[in-house]
């Protein structure tokens, strides 16, 4: 049972234009939440995550917004660069001594120019 | 840099053989985690460890085992390893208090 979802695989997107990824939860508990770059032969990398006393967090062309009544996340990218195609993954936690990351299956963003 | 070697990058062995891979941080991090990576399914966690000698299971820890000696290693074996186990293995760790994980570049593993 996938507890956290990414429905769309791929996205293509114009250079300079706004990016918007999404990502659903099944789990109510979950209550901290945060996106990931990932390039092909490299390991994910954090980029930006928020916690479920928020709904809405920035860190410069990055935005992370949290709908927790319709257990929703998503990411906007604006203006999106050609260096953003990568895969992006969601994931959501548990916060507490030994939490784990659930990670969903990933949207692969290609800006094209 | 987050302090995460992972070591083989790349494997490929044979169906049946034992296969361990292994991770090693430099930042003090008191737990460690392993990933794998499969199409259509994201990142899906093996096991996990909260402390030296501490493990925990994941959610697809069938066939795989772990041990955690010093606080800098985490081991991940393959006693037996199965075609179904090709995959790209990652291992992440984090600080106590800070859910962010920090993730080295991953291990291709091929079992023929």
């Amino acid at each position: 049972d996938q507890q956290v979802k990414q429905n769309s695989p791929s996205l293509s997107v114009q250079e300079g234009r706004i990016s918007i990824l999404n990502c659903d939860y099944t789990n109510s508990m979950f209550d901290y939440f945060l996106w990931y770059k990932k390039y092909p032969a490299e390991g994910p990398t954090f980029l930006i995550s928020i916690s479920s006393i928020k709904d809405k967090n920035e860190d410069g062309r990055f935005t992370v917004f949290l709908n927790k009544s319709a257990k929703h996340l998503s990411l906007h990218i604006v203006p999106s660069q050609p260096g953003d195609s990568a895969v992006y993954f969601c994931a959501a936690s548990l916060t507490g001594t030994a939490s784990k990351l659930t990670f969903g299956t990933g949207t692969r963003l290609q800006v094209t120019l | 840099d987050a302090g995460i070697t992972q070591s083989p990058r790349h494997k490929v062995t044979e169906t049946g053989t034992p296969v361990t891979l292994r991770c090693h941080q430099t930042e003090n991090h008191r737990y460690m985690y392993w990933y794998r990576q499969d199409p259509g399914h994201g990142l899906r966690l093996i096991h996990y460890s909260y402390g030296v000698k501490d493990t925990d299971k994941g959610e697809v820890s069938d066939g795989y085992s772990v041990s955690r000696s010093k606080t800098e290693d985490f081991l991940l074996t393959l006693e037996s390893a199965t075609s179904s186990q090709t995959s790209v293995y990652f291992c992440a760790a984090r600080q106590s208090g800070n859910e962010k994980l920090f993730f080295g570049s991953g291990t291709q593993l091929s079992v023929l």
